[in-house]
């Protein structure tokens, strides 16, 4: 089974400063990461997604994430954000080639303001 | 291309009433999914399908769940007898089936239920 641990539950942060959302997940298994945005009352948008390949991997709205395999980690960044990135995300796994459930962590409250 | 839709957005019901919702998702995709999201927490899993096959029932999903997807395209999920614990956001989600080199799962809007 996996797991998804998302230590903070809420970040507040000024306009244009820089923000890292962190994620760490459990697994036996090879996984696929993916970051998911929720704006209040709406479903999940994905953000990025990492599947193979190079370890840094950008997603929408100048996000970008690295997969840390020996740190089980794939901690969300954006170098400056804004008023509308004010959002929940969640980080979540999937087992390699099975196409099959995602396990989400409980997600993190990005507050962003002026 | 259209995206995952689901009816009803919002439904209000008193305890003990059966409610079903409807979720179409994007057309190419045979892999379906329903996840459950509470207040403050990320969605949890409840079931699958590939085409109009169920492969696969969380043991969230109680017996007064039920699921289908009797034509491999919408599929409906019916509560029975809802208690207040089911009040949640239903969320669907579809994908392309493994071997297909897709494993991106794409969300509805979801569906929030209220349980009186």
């Amino acid at each position: 089974a996996q797991s998804v641990t998302q230590l903070d539950s809420q970040v507040p942060v000024f306009e244009e400063a820089p923000v890292e959302l962190r994620c760490n997940y459990s697994s036996s298994v090879s996984v696929y990461l993916f970051w998911y945005v929720q704006y209040p009352n709406q479903g999940l948008q994905l953000l990025l997604k990492y599947l193979s390949g190079s370890t840094l991997v950008k997603g929408i709205n100048g996000f970008e994430a690295e997969f840390n395999k020996s740190q089980t980690s794939f901690h969300l960044r954006k170098p400056s954000v804004h008023i509308s990135d004010t959002a929940e995300y969640f980080c979540a796994v999937t087992r390699t080639g099975t196409a099959s459930k995602l396990t989400f962590g409980t997600g993190t409250r990005l507050q962003v303001t002026l | 291309d259209t995206g995952v839709s689901q009816d009803p957005r919002h439904k209000i019901t008193k305890r003990g009433q059966n409610v079903t919702f409807r979720c179409d998702p994007i057309s190419e995709h045979n892999r379906l999914y329903w996840y459950r999201q509470t207040l403050g927490q990320g969605p949890e899993f409840l079931t699958y399908f590939q085409n109009e096959a169920q492969l696969e029932k969380s043991r969230l999903l109680s017996d007064r769940f039920s699921a289908e997807r009797p034509k491999g395209s919408f599929s409906t999920l019916e509560i029975q007898r809802t208690e207040q614990g089911d009040s949640a956001m239903y969320l669907c989600a579809s994908s392309l089936a493994v071997g297909q080199g897709q494993d991106t799962q794409y969300f509805g809007p979801g569906t929030r239920l209220t349980v009186l």
